[in-house]
């Protein structure tokens, strides 16, 4: 079964600061790669997705992801983050043939302002 | 358009009784899905319908879980003789399809807390 890792659990930082999330995917086939994010007291938002083409995919809210298929990595970057951007995020992958998403354990990002 | 509604949104019952949560998914979606968020493991899958088709159940934890889907619409997942370790968020999406290129949209969860 596939596994999703992100490192650093929690995170601080300034607004204004770069944000940038690791996520990495242990599966040799095909993928499908998510970010999520939950916002304080709501529901699982999608952030941004990639499924073909272009590996630096543009997402909502000024996040960008990079998939670079050698090293089996989706990262999530923003170069200058918000009070706003306080919340969890998550890496989620699904694969061909396999609907369900796999997710990772999640950031918590604190974003001080 | 209203997205997916659970219901209720927090539930609290002692250990060993059933509970029912709740799914209503965005109207034109065929499939739904099912997942658990605990404090241990992360966000979990649980079950999948889609359709007609027979439900892809692989991600039940245990016998005690089980999921219907009526009517190809709202679904109900069930939680026989409720133990500690169910505690947790039970979060159901929809998609349009089951397809892995579509994106699947949450539901605000059921809080479950066993006592």
């Amino acid at each position: 079964a596939q596994s999703v890792s992100q490192h650093n659990h929690h995170v601080i930082l300034s607004e204004a600061a770069s944000l940038e999330l690791g996520c990495n995917y242990s599966y040799g086939g095909t993928v499908n790669l998510f970010w999520y994010v939950q916002y304080p007291g709501q529901h699982l938002q999608l952030l941004l997705k990639y499924f073909s083409g272009d590996p630096l995919v543009k997402g909502i809210k000024g996040f960008e992801a990079e998939f670079i298929k050698s090293k089996f990595s989706f990262n999530l970057r923003k170069p200058s983050v918000q009070w706003s951007d306080t919340a969890e995020y998550f890496c989620a992958v699904t694969t061909y043939g396999n609907n369900r998403l796999a997710f990772g354990k999640g950031n918590q990002v604190v974003v001080i302002p | 358009g209203a997205g997916v509604s659970q219901s209720p949104s927090n539930k609290v019952t002692e250990k060993g009784k059933d509970v029912e949560l709740r799914c209503d998914p965005i109207s034109g979606h065929t499939a739904l899905y099912w997942y658990r968020q605990s404090l241990g493991q992360g966000l979990e899958f649980l079950i999948y319908f889609q359709g007609n088709s027979a439900p892809d159940k692989s991600g039940l934890p245990s016998d005690r879980f089980s999921a219907e889907r009526t009517g190809g619409s709202v679904s109900t997942l069930t939680i026989q003789r409720t133990q500690q370790e169910d505690s947790a968020v039970y979060l159901c999406a929809s998609s349009l399809e089951v397809s892995n290129n579509q994106p699947q949209h949450f539901g605000d969860g059921t809080r479950l807390s066993i006592l």
